[in-house]
């Protein structure tokens, strides 16, 4: 039972550019959640979702970010025109049908605007 | 206000120490607890959950006081292989059920 696989590891971006981090949940996880670490700081939540189904995004900027969990496949945090504050470590976890239980994450994509 | 707060430390203990951390959240609502580990660059690690009627892990044991809204980890006889940032973790109730991170506390196990 392959743990939660996020891709690529490493990710490197000039300004502007778009990114697009993929995260593979657990087997039978059918809820994500990404978060953001800067550097030196905390885990900050960007957005939950279920199948086909976003339930809270209120941790998402605004504008250049958006985040889809399709039927089939991994869930995609994708980043628009990135700038370098996007720089930071974006991990995602998931969690068992109902989002109740553990959450477990992945390795995490390491962005790099440059 | 913080919805999860933690002391953020650096606790620097020598091997063998009995260390305690510490953490509050603000929404009474809330519903799961949970202790994560991560080590430097590394993802967060389940380290163990927390119930209303404590729970113990070896070296580790946790407790939860919903009427102060408060949750703790003891670590016994501290090992080099501790030292890491623990996270406190609270789940809230709901249709969004968020996990919601404290900003960590950094433990150096000194040998």
């Amino acid at each position: 039972n392959a743990g939660v696989m996020q891709n690529p590891r490493h990710l490197v971006r000039r300004r502007g550019q778009e990114a697009r981090l993929r995260c593979s949940p657990m087997k039978g996880h059918s809820h994500v959640y990404w978060y953001r670490q800067l550097p030196e700081e905390g885990l900050k939540f960007m957005v939950y979702l279920q199948k086909e189904n976003i339930i809270d995004e209120s941790g998402m900027p605004k504008e250049r970010f958006s985040a889809e969990f399709p039927k089939e496949g991994p869930s995609i945090l994708r980043i628009q025109q990135v700038v370098r504050g996007d720089s930071a470590a974006y991990f995602c976890a998931s969690s068992p049908f109902g989002g109740d239980g553990e959450a477990f994450f992945g390795q995490g994509t390491r962005l790099t605007v440059v | 206000r913080k919805e999860v707060e933690q002391d953020p430390g650096p606790f620097n203990v020598p091997e063998g120490a009995t260390v305690a951390f510490n953490c509050t959240y603000s929404n009474s609502a809330s519903q799961s607890f949970f202790w994560y580990r991560q080590d430097c660059r590394k993802e967060p690690k389940l380290l163990m959950s927390v119930y209303s009627s404590g729970n113990e892990d070896g070296r580790f044991t946790a407790q939860l006081n919903r009427a102060s809204q408060y949750i703790s980890l003891l670590i016994r006889d501290s090992k080099l292989s501790d030292s890491a940032t623990y996270l406190c973790v609270v789940k809230s109730s709901g249709s969004a059920r968020q996990l919601t991170f404290g900003s960590g506390t950094q433990l150096t196990v000194l040998p």
